[in-house]
């Protein structure tokens, strides 16, 4: 596709429910990223997919986070027993393998009540 | 560990005004710095970058950022603003393959 795209754009679910948040990244490119923005923070790096190399799961904040990508198409990050605290936008970008710039889909409203 | 920080969090200027945020990281390494903006409503978009080589580099929309080493900064500067950049502007490190990103600078720009 022409950018990279995420859905839903909004999510709203009750505390201790397990969401799926997915990702299309632009077609050929080889990394995938996840980010966290909560509200009136910075962007915080979640998880780096590259090719079929073991991902970077360095940044997931629990065990209740995890995320699968298939090849090098979509990615989707769930996020089991939902929390108040996970309530974010959940940004995910794309590019090639060696190109530094990090091309961003629209990002996931996950209100947690 | 690795930080950015912006040290503006709210900024507020009349159109025509000139615009300078401030960066800072902790890094001791190479470092590749970008600053991302975000208008409302919109994705991130790439403002403009820094690899190598001079240290004052050009973005899109009349921005610019210089990278000072020694001060570990790389600060946007733009000599006068419009009311369309009203945005968030966010400052980044790309170390290893991550990015890390700043707290975000909210820019109003008044006519």
């Amino acid at each position: 596709g022409a950018g990279v795209s995420q859905s839903p754009s909004n999510k709203v679910t009750e505390k201790g429910k397990d969401v799926e948040l997915r990702c299309d990244p632009i077609s050929g490119h080889t990394a995938l990223y996840w980010y966290r923005q909560r509200l009136g923070q910075g962007l915080e790096f979640l998880i780096y997919f590259q090719g079929n190399s073991a991902p970077d799961k360095s940044g997931l904040p629990s065990d209740r986070f995890s995320a699968e990508r298939t090849g090098e198409s979509v990615s989707t990050l769930t996020i089991q027993r939902t929390q108040q605290e996970d309530s974010a936008v959940y940004l995910c970008a794309s590019n090639w393998a060696g190109l530094n710039e990090q091309f961003f889909g629209p990002g996931t409203r996950l209100t947690v009540l | 560990a690795q930080s950015v920080s912006q040290h503006n969090h709210h900024v507020i200027l009349s159109e025509a005004a000139s615009l300078e945020l401030g960066c800072n990281y902790s890094y001791g390494g190479t470092v590749n710095l970008f600053w991302y903006v975000q208008y409302p409503g919109q994705h991130l978009q790439l403002l403009l970058k820094y690899f190598s080589g001079d240290p004052l580099v050009k973005g899109i929309k009349g921005f610019e950022a210089e990278f000072i080493k020694s001060k570990f900064s790389f600060n946007l500067r733009k000599p006068s603003v419009q009311w369309s950049d009203t945005a968030e502007y966010f400052c980044a490190v790309k170390i290893t393959d991550k990015l890390i990103f700043g707290t975000g600078t909210r820019l109003q720009v008044f006519p």
